[in-house]
Protein backbone atom coordinates (compact mmCIF):
# COMPACT_ATOMS: atom_id res chain seq x y z
CA UNK A 1 0.00 0.00 0.00
CA UNK A 2 0.96 3.68 -0.47
CA UNK A 3 3.36 4.71 2.30
CA UNK A 4 4.04 7.95 3.63
CA UNK A 5 4.55 10.81 0.93
CA UNK A 6 6.62 14.59 1.18
CA UNK A 7 6.23 17.17 -1.26
CA UNK A 8 8.31 18.69 -2.41
CA UNK A 9 11.54 16.20 -2.18
CA UNK A 10 14.01 19.55 -2.48
CA UNK A 11 13.50 22.55 -1.91
CA UNK A 12 16.12 25.52 -2.04
CA UNK A 13 14.79 29.23 -0.95
CA UNK A 14 17.05 32.17 -0.20
CA UNK A 15 17.17 33.47 3.33
CA UNK A 16 14.38 35.47 4.64
CA UNK A 17 11.70 33.44 2.37
CA UNK A 18 9.09 30.92 4.12
CA UNK A 19 8.65 27.66 3.28
CA UNK A 20 5.87 25.64 3.55
CA UNK A 21 6.80 21.62 3.49
CA UNK A 22 3.64 19.07 3.13
CA UNK A 23 3.16 15.10 4.79
CA UNK A 24 0.70 13.07 3.24
CA UNK A 25 0.24 9.98 6.11
CA UNK A 26 -0.61 6.38 5.64
CA UNK A 27 -4.72 6.93 5.27
CA UNK A 28 -6.15 5.89 8.45
CA UNK A 29 -3.30 6.82 10.50
CA UNK A 30 -4.22 8.78 13.77
CA UNK A 31 -0.70 10.45 14.81
CA UNK A 32 2.08 12.42 12.46
CA UNK A 33 5.29 13.10 13.48
CA UNK A 34 7.74 15.42 12.25
CA UNK A 35 11.31 15.34 12.66
CA UNK A 36 14.50 17.17 11.07
CA UNK A 37 17.55 15.53 10.48
CA UNK A 38 20.86 17.59 9.56
CA UNK A 39 24.84 17.32 9.71
CA UNK A 40 24.98 18.79 13.29
CA UNK A 41 22.03 17.61 15.12
CA UNK A 42 21.42 14.43 14.04
CA UNK A 43 17.25 13.44 14.05
CA UNK A 44 15.72 15.31 16.14
CA UNK A 45 11.71 15.45 17.32
CA UNK A 46 9.67 18.69 16.05
CA UNK A 47 5.97 18.18 16.63
CA UNK A 48 3.53 15.67 17.35
CA UNK A 49 -0.25 15.07 16.09
CA UNK A 50 -2.98 13.42 17.29
CA UNK A 51 -5.57 13.89 15.19
CA UNK A 52 -5.62 17.11 13.95
CA UNK A 53 -4.35 18.60 17.39
CA UNK A 54 -0.96 19.38 18.79
CA UNK A 55 -0.30 17.99 22.20
CA UNK A 56 3.47 18.55 22.15
CA UNK A 57 5.21 21.45 19.98
CA UNK A 58 8.39 21.06 22.76
CA UNK A 59 10.87 20.36 19.52
CA UNK A 60 10.25 23.69 17.41
CA UNK A 61 13.72 25.36 17.73
CA UNK A 62 11.85 28.62 17.20
CA UNK A 63 8.51 30.82 16.87
CA UNK A 64 9.43 30.95 13.18
CA UNK A 65 8.45 27.32 13.28
CA UNK A 66 4.73 26.42 13.04
CA UNK A 67 2.56 23.74 11.80
CA UNK A 68 -0.92 22.48 11.61
CA UNK A 69 -2.77 19.13 10.36
CA UNK A 70 -6.05 19.75 8.95
CA UNK A 71 -9.02 16.50 8.59
CA UNK A 72 -7.06 14.28 10.34
CA UNK A 73 -4.75 13.53 7.49
CA UNK A 74 -2.33 16.03 5.48
CA UNK A 75 -0.29 18.23 7.87
CA UNK A 76 1.97 21.04 6.73
CA UNK A 77 5.22 22.27 8.85
CA UNK A 78 5.85 25.85 7.47
CA UNK A 79 9.28 28.02 8.38
CA UNK A 80 9.57 31.96 8.15
CA UNK A 81 12.23 33.83 7.43
CA UNK A 82 13.99 31.17 6.97
CA UNK A 83 18.06 31.13 8.03
CA UNK A 84 20.57 29.18 6.83
CA UNK A 85 20.94 26.73 9.74
CA UNK A 86 17.04 25.76 9.05
CA UNK A 87 19.04 23.90 6.36
CA UNK A 88 17.99 20.08 6.65
CA UNK A 89 16.11 17.16 6.00
CA UNK A 90 12.46 17.39 7.24
CA UNK A 91 10.77 13.76 7.89
CA UNK A 92 7.40 13.08 8.57
CA UNK A 93 6.36 10.22 10.33
CA UNK A 94 3.22 8.47 10.85
CA UNK A 95 1.56 5.50 13.36
CA UNK A 96 -1.68 4.29 13.47
CA UNK A 97 -1.32 3.64 17.57
CA UNK A 98 0.55 4.39 20.08
CA UNK A 99 3.67 2.40 18.86
CA UNK A 100 5.25 1.71 15.43
CA UNK A 101 6.07 5.01 13.09
CA UNK A 102 6.65 4.71 9.63
CA UNK A 103 8.47 7.54 7.87
CA UNK A 104 8.20 9.32 4.93
CA UNK A 105 11.11 10.15 2.18
CA UNK A 106 11.75 13.65 3.70
CA UNK A 107 12.24 17.32 2.29
CA UNK A 108 15.81 18.95 1.83
CA UNK A 109 15.73 22.17 2.57
CA UNK A 110 18.56 23.91 1.29
CA UNK A 111 18.90 28.04 2.60
CA UNK A 112 20.97 29.74 0.29
CA UNK B 1 14.59 14.92 28.56
CA UNK B 2 15.92 11.42 26.89
CA UNK B 3 19.38 11.48 25.81
CA UNK B 4 20.50 8.37 23.93
CA UNK B 5 23.83 7.23 23.17
CA UNK B 6 25.00 5.03 20.30
CA UNK B 7 28.35 2.78 19.86
CA UNK B 8 29.85 2.60 17.26
CA UNK B 9 29.65 5.47 14.94
CA UNK B 10 31.22 3.36 12.51
CA UNK B 11 31.15 -0.46 11.78
CA UNK B 12 32.70 -2.34 9.09
CA UNK B 13 32.36 -6.37 8.69
CA UNK B 14 33.05 -8.98 6.55
CA UNK B 15 29.74 -10.38 4.46
CA UNK B 16 29.03 -13.69 6.55
CA UNK B 17 29.96 -11.62 9.93
CA UNK B 18 27.77 -10.66 12.78
CA UNK B 19 27.34 -6.63 13.98
CA UNK B 20 26.26 -5.46 16.98
CA UNK B 21 25.21 -2.10 17.87
CA UNK B 22 25.03 -0.10 21.48
CA UNK B 23 22.76 1.80 22.96
CA UNK B 24 22.28 3.66 26.22
CA UNK B 25 19.45 5.34 27.40
CA UNK B 26 18.76 7.76 29.98
CA UNK B 27 15.29 8.10 31.28
CA UNK B 28 14.11 4.81 32.91
CA UNK B 29 10.66 6.32 32.09
CA UNK B 30 11.13 5.09 28.46
CA UNK B 31 9.29 1.93 27.54
CA UNK B 32 9.54 1.83 23.68
CA UNK B 33 12.89 0.86 21.56
CA UNK B 34 12.97 0.50 18.01
CA UNK B 35 15.64 0.81 15.42
CA UNK B 36 15.99 1.88 12.03
CA UNK B 37 17.85 1.57 8.64
CA UNK B 38 18.16 4.64 6.82
CA UNK B 39 19.48 4.21 2.77
CA UNK B 40 21.28 7.32 1.19
CA UNK B 41 17.96 9.40 0.07
CA UNK B 42 15.56 7.36 1.75
CA UNK B 43 13.31 8.09 5.03
CA UNK B 44 14.41 5.73 8.08
CA UNK B 45 12.39 2.45 7.70
CA UNK B 46 11.63 0.65 10.70
CA UNK B 47 12.97 -3.12 11.30
CA UNK B 48 12.81 -3.98 14.71
CA UNK B 49 11.21 -2.65 18.00
CA UNK B 50 10.89 -4.03 21.50
CA UNK B 51 8.85 -2.62 24.34
CA UNK B 52 10.57 -2.78 27.49
CA UNK B 53 8.17 -5.69 28.85
CA UNK B 54 10.62 -8.18 26.44
CA UNK B 55 13.94 -8.50 27.17
CA UNK B 56 15.01 -9.98 23.44
CA UNK B 57 13.07 -10.19 20.31
CA UNK B 58 14.01 -11.80 16.69
CA UNK B 59 13.06 -11.40 13.27
CA UNK B 60 15.36 -13.76 10.41
CA UNK B 61 18.45 -12.10 10.94
CA UNK B 62 18.02 -9.63 13.17
CA UNK B 63 17.39 -9.45 17.23
CA UNK B 64 17.50 -6.58 20.00
CA UNK B 65 17.95 -7.46 23.50
CA UNK B 66 17.00 -4.93 26.30
CA UNK B 67 18.43 -4.23 29.83
CA UNK B 68 15.97 -2.27 31.71
CA UNK B 69 18.56 -2.85 34.59
CA UNK B 70 21.34 -1.13 32.71
CA UNK B 71 19.36 1.04 30.40
CA UNK B 72 20.88 -0.28 27.33
CA UNK B 73 19.85 -2.29 24.56
CA UNK B 74 21.45 -4.11 21.18
CA UNK B 75 21.04 -4.46 18.09
CA UNK B 76 22.40 -7.72 16.25
CA UNK B 77 22.56 -8.69 12.76
CA UNK B 78 23.66 -12.30 12.06
CA UNK B 79 25.13 -13.85 8.75
CA UNK B 80 25.57 -10.13 7.14
CA UNK B 81 25.21 -9.08 3.79
CA UNK B 82 26.13 -6.18 1.12
CA UNK B 83 22.54 -5.39 1.25
CA UNK B 84 22.82 -4.58 4.94
CA UNK B 85 25.16 -1.50 4.45
CA UNK B 86 23.51 1.37 5.31
CA UNK B 87 23.13 3.76 8.85
CA UNK B 88 21.11 2.23 11.54
CA UNK B 89 19.50 4.57 14.38
CA UNK B 90 18.00 3.33 17.88
CA UNK B 91 15.68 5.47 19.53
CA UNK B 92 13.90 5.61 22.64
CA UNK B 93 10.44 6.80 24.17
CA UNK B 94 7.71 6.62 26.64
CA UNK B 95 4.45 5.32 24.46
CA UNK B 96 2.05 7.21 26.82
CA UNK B 97 3.81 10.29 26.68
CA UNK B 98 2.78 10.87 22.89
CA UNK B 99 5.74 8.47 21.70
CA UNK B 100 7.95 10.78 20.33
CA UNK B 101 11.35 9.52 19.55
CA UNK B 102 14.72 10.36 20.76
CA UNK B 103 17.66 9.27 18.61
CA UNK B 104 21.04 7.99 18.83
CA UNK B 105 23.68 9.23 16.54
CA UNK B 106 23.40 6.64 14.15
CA UNK B 107 26.23 3.83 12.94
CA UNK B 108 27.05 3.55 9.76
CA UNK B 109 27.62 0.07 8.63
CA UNK B 110 29.48 -1.05 5.78
CA UNK B 111 29.79 -4.76 4.88
CA UNK B 112 32.53 -5.88 2.66
CA UNK B 113 31.91 -8.28 0.17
Amino acid sequence: GAGVSQSPSNKVTEKGKDVELRCDPISGHTALYWYRQSLGQGLEFLIYFQGNSAPDKSGLPSDRFSAERTGGSVSTLTIQRTQQEDSAVYLCASSPGTREQFFGPGTRLTVL
Amino acid sequence: GENVEQHPSTLSVQEGDSAVIKCTYSDSASNYFPWYKQELGKGPQLIIDIRSNVGEKKDQRIAVTLNKTAKHFSLHITETQPEDSAVYFCAASIIAAGNKLTFGGGTRVLVKP
